[in-house]
């Protein structure tokens, strides 16, 4: 079936630090892959999106590469900032009878000043 | 804003009582899911509506849950005999396209 597994948090980081979150993903025929983010007392917000292989998605500093060889799609950001700090739902659908989305567990972050 | 809403965005009720849990998609999309997300989880899919035609219950988890959508708009999740383990926030998203739109949810405890 199809499914998506993220590294567990919560993630730890100073501001202006490197961040990656990985994300790998189970899927038959060809997914569209997610990122979403939910801040804290917010909605669930989509990040950026990456419909097919090699696609880069990116928003607000942040980039994923959809990598059908290694079927990772691993969320990246040069320089974190202390706003950044929320949940992180890396995510798939597959096009066919309908679009429901598969979303992994969850990454929390936390960014210290 | 013209976002989904949902009502009520908090609900409390005893084991065994009734609930209904409304959404209101963007208008004009015709697309409506519903999803649960329980504590330290991802959502979860429960229903998809294409117009007024559940397209996809695959995800309901058993048939105390039952959810609505008779004008192609306006959708009821609706949960009989609640039990303790129903407790989570209920998410509905709606969608033109592919991209869905996600409201803020309700917060359902069930005591």
């Amino acid at each position: 079936g199809n499914s998506v597994t993220q590294m567990e948090g919560p993630v730890t980081l100073s501001e202006e630090a490197f961040l990656t979150i990985n994300c790998t993903y189970t899927a038959t025929g060809y997914p569209s892959l997610f990122w979403y983010v939910q801040y804290p007392g917010e909605g669930l917000q989509l990040l950026l999106k990456a419909t097919k292989a090699d696609d880069k998605g990116s928003n607000k500093g942040f980039e994923a590469t959809y990598r059908k060889e290694t079927t990772s799609f691993h969320l990246e950001k040069g320089s974190v900032q202390v706003s950044d700090s929320a949940v992180y739902f890396c995510a798939l659908s597959v096009q066919g009878r309908d679009d429901k989305i598969i979303f992994g567990k969850g990454t929390r972050l936390h960014i210290l000043p | 804003g013209a976002g989904v809403s949902q009502t009520p965005s908090n609900k409390v009720t005893e084991k065994g009582k009734y609930v209904e849990l409304r959404c209101d998609p963007i208008s004009g999309h015709t697309a409506l899911y519903w999803y649960r997300q329980s504590l330290g989880q991802g959502p979860e899919f429960l229903i998809y509506f294409q117009g007024t035609g559940a397209a996809d219950d695959s995800g309901l988890p058993n048939d105390r849950f039952f959810a609505v959508r008779p004008e192609g708009s306006v959708s009821t999740l609706k949960i009989q005999r609640t039990e303790r383990g129903d407790s989570a926030v209920y998410l509905c998203a709606s969608s033109l396209t592919e991209t869905q739109y996600f409201g803020p949810g309700t917060r359902l405890l069930v005591l």
